[in-house]
């Protein structure tokens, strides 16, 4: 079936203005989770959906950033008054509970000007 | 605190040479340790992992070890060819995969 689909697939934004970026996880997968990935560093967690339950916002960077899932499907991460340092290419995955692998998107790249 | 310490940033190797990545944690509860394979504007994938209950995992030209008391693991790649270059993330996860923590990458230029 499909994978974990993102869009768009680039974005450039002025600083100071609100995106959102968009992911439609594997029908099915229940586990959706968004990472940041800056040019040349690695994957730095930033929030975790796991069905109904809570959600784990432990690494959001600031209260700029908020995210929201539709019931086991679609999430949104949605970046307000971005800055310059927001630039990185945001990933989503998805998997089932307690089981591997994470499936990637192929990310968002974002930059801000 | 990074949870995940990889090494080297970058490494060049020579076609049918041995490519070898390291990382090493600190959290004990960390149970499931992967590596993640990255090509230029792709997401990561999953190429292999391992559970601490066993010392080393081989699926083709691809090994980990797994050293527990030394809280370090390492990717072997065999024979490595132009098609491996790619950048290679080790993670590790424990709490049921609740979440996955990725060291910083080792950007792999196997050279022909």
């Amino acid at each position: 079936g499909a994978g974990v689909s993102q869009s768009p697939s680039n974005k450039v934004t002025e600083k100071g203005k609100d995106v959102e970026l968009r992911c439609d996880p594997i029908s099915g997968h229940t586990a959706l989770y968004w990472y940041r990935q800056r040019l040349g560093q690695g994957l730095e967690f930033l929030i975790y959906f796991q069905g109904n339950s809570a959600p784990d916002k432990s690494g959001l960077p600031s209260d700029r950033f908020s995210a929201e899932r539709t019931g086991e499907s679609v999430s949104t991460l949605t970046i307000q008054r971005t800055q310059q340092e927001d630039s990185a290419v945001y990933l989503c995955a998805s998997s089932l509970v307690g089981q591997t692998p994470l499936h990637f998107g192929n990310g968002t790249r974002l930059t801000v000007t | 605190q990074q949870q995940v310490k990889q090494s080297p940033q970058s490494l060049i190797v020579q076609k049918g040479g041995i490519s070898i990545i390291n990382c090493a944690y600190e959290n004990t509860a960390f149970d499931y340790f992967p590596w993640y394979q990255q090509f230029p504007g792709k997401g990561p994938a999953l190429l292999i992992a391992i559970r601490p209950d066993v010392s080393e995992k081989k699926e083709g030209r691809f090994t980990i070890s797994f050293n527990k008391s030394a809280k370090q693991f390492s990717l072997h790649i065999m024979d490595s060819q132009p098609g491996d270059s790619a950048t290679y993330f080790c993670a590790a996860s424990g709490d049921n995969f609740n979440k996955f923590y990725f060291g910083s990458g080792t950007k792999l230029n196997v050279k022909p």
